[in-house]
């Protein structure tokens, strides 16, 4: 079955520190993979998504993500954080064992910035 | 392009009690998903529509949710009677095939 671990269920940065937010995923196949955030009171909202194209994904907002087969990853990174990225970061994973219009998500990561 | 709609954005209700969710979904999207989202989890998928059919509700609690979606459009989920442990947010999302799925705001919903 596929799946997602997302390591670390809090990260505090400084503002203008990078952001790395890290995700594992198990499929013996190269899935789809998605990050979503979330602010408070709100729905989930696509950053980027890898879909078998290019293995460098850029997103909304200045995030980015890097497909790595050998390392079973796609993390999360941004080069500078802004006060206004603090929110809940979910990754996701769907593919040809679940099917590719079922997500899969992990348990998420809180990123705090502080000044 | 309107967005995925929900309602109502907040409910409280008594243990025992019955309590439905709405949701329409983006126009043209066949697939529509509803989601349970416990604090401090991951959203976990309860049931999965393709257009009118049940494509997966295998972690649906099939003995007090129930969730219908009609003409292949707008989708209802209901629990009766609700429990504790049904406090969550429920969010609904629609995709068109083998894309993201786009998520509405959720209902939150407190039992108490």
């Amino acid at each position: 079955a596929q799946s997602v671990t997302q390591l670390g269920s809090h990260v505090s940065v400084s503002e203008g520190a990078l952001v790395l937010l890290r995700c594992n995923y198990s499929s013996s196949v190269p899935p789809y993979l998605f990050w979503y955030v979330q602010y408070p009171n709100q729905g989930l909202q696509l950053l980027l998504k890898y879909t078998s194209a290019a293995t460098l994904v850029k997103g909304i907002n200045g995030f980015e993500a890097e497909f790595k087969k050998s390392e079973t990853s796609f993390h999360l990174t941004k080069p500078s954080a802004h006060m206004s990225d603090a929110a809940e970061y979910f990754c996701a994973v769907s593919g040809p064992s679940g099917g590719y219009n079922k997500l899969i998500f992990g348990a998420g990561t809180r990123l705090a910035v502080h000044p | 392009e309107a967005g995925v709609a929900q309602s109502p954005r907040y409910k409280i209700i008594e243990k025992r009690q019955s309590v439905a969710f709405w949701c329409n979904p983006i126009s043209g999207h066949a697939t529509l998903y509803w989601y349970q989202q416990i604090l401090g989890q991951g959203p976990k998928l309860l049931i999965q529509f393709q257009n009118n059919g049940v494509v997966d509700d295998s972690q649906l609690p099939k003995d007090r949710f129930s969730a219908e979606r009609l003409k292949g459009v707008d989708s209802t989920l209901k629990i009766q009677p609700a429990k504790l442990e049904d406090s969550a947010v429920y969010l609904c999302a629609s995709s068109p095939r083998r894309t993201e799925a786009f998520f509405g705001q959720g209902t939150r919903l407190t039992v108490v």
